[in-house]
């Protein structure tokens, strides 16, 4: 069975500060996508970024990255420089195995942004 | 290129009733997977189709279904609503290649309010 856990409810973060949420997986396949996306209260899921269990590299897209350690089992995303407009929801998710296109979603954390 | 779009975004429907929802996917997706999402028990996915043909389901009752069009447009319906229902509706699309780790996007969603 696969499973994200995300163990921060909510965070708060000063502008302009870095922050880190989160996010541990498991799974028994070796193939596999993990995914983040914001939703702001819009109800919206944004998505962000993508790492593939066989990257090598961390991925990385403008102010987002991920840190991936898959010894851990862990895929935590990095923000530089908050902005306001970073308030919102963060999920972690995951998509495993072959055939199987279904997302699984952790419970989310609730990121404040604090001027 | 347009992103994905859901009609209607709001609906308030009462017990009993049926509710049909529309997703179109962004040009040249062909794959269409819906997700529900409520308080209690976060995202959660309904179904997914690829081609006109369900390929994934998730974990609902026989109330919830759907179907493809050939222009990759899909619908969801839920019939006999209940008040545990009452939730946002949300449509994701993807290129729908043999790859099940493809970026799935996300539409605004359809907030459902059962009475």
């Amino acid at each position: 069975a696969q499973k994200i856990t995300q163990t921060q409810p909510g965070m708060f973060v000063q502008e302009k500060e870095a922050v880190t949420l989160d996010c541990t997986y498991d799974t028994s396949d070796p193939s596999y996508g993990l995914f983040w996306y914001k939703q702001p209260s819009s109800g919206e899921m944004i998505f962000l970024i993508y790492q593939g269990s066989y990257d090598q590299q961390n991925a990385t897209e403008g102010r987002y990255s991920l840190n991936f350690q898959k010894a851990r089992k862990s895929a935590n995303l990095v923000i530089s420089a908050s902005q306001l407009g970073d308030s919102a929801m963060y999920f972690c998710a995951m998509v495993s195995g072959a055939g199987s296109y279904q997302l699984t979603f952790g419970k989310g954390t609730k990121l404040s942004v604090i001027p | 290129k347009a992103g994905v779009t859901q009609t209607p975004r709001y609906l308030i429907k009462t017990r009993g009733q049926q509710v049909t929802l529309s997703c179109s996917p962004i040009s040249g997706h062909r794959s269409v997977s819906w997700y529900q999402q409520t308080p209690g028990q976060g995202l959660q996915f309904l179904f997914e189709y690829f081609s006109e043909t369900q390929r994934n389901k998730g974990n609902f009752p026989g109330r919830f279904s759907g179907r493809q069009f050939s222009n990759s447009r899909s619908e969801m319906n839920v019939s006999t609503l209940e008040l545990g229902d009452s939730a946002l509706y949300l449509c994701a699309s993807s290129l729908g290649s043999a790859r099940s780790t493809d970026t799935q996007y996300f539409g605004p969603g359809t907030r459902l309010t059962v009475l």
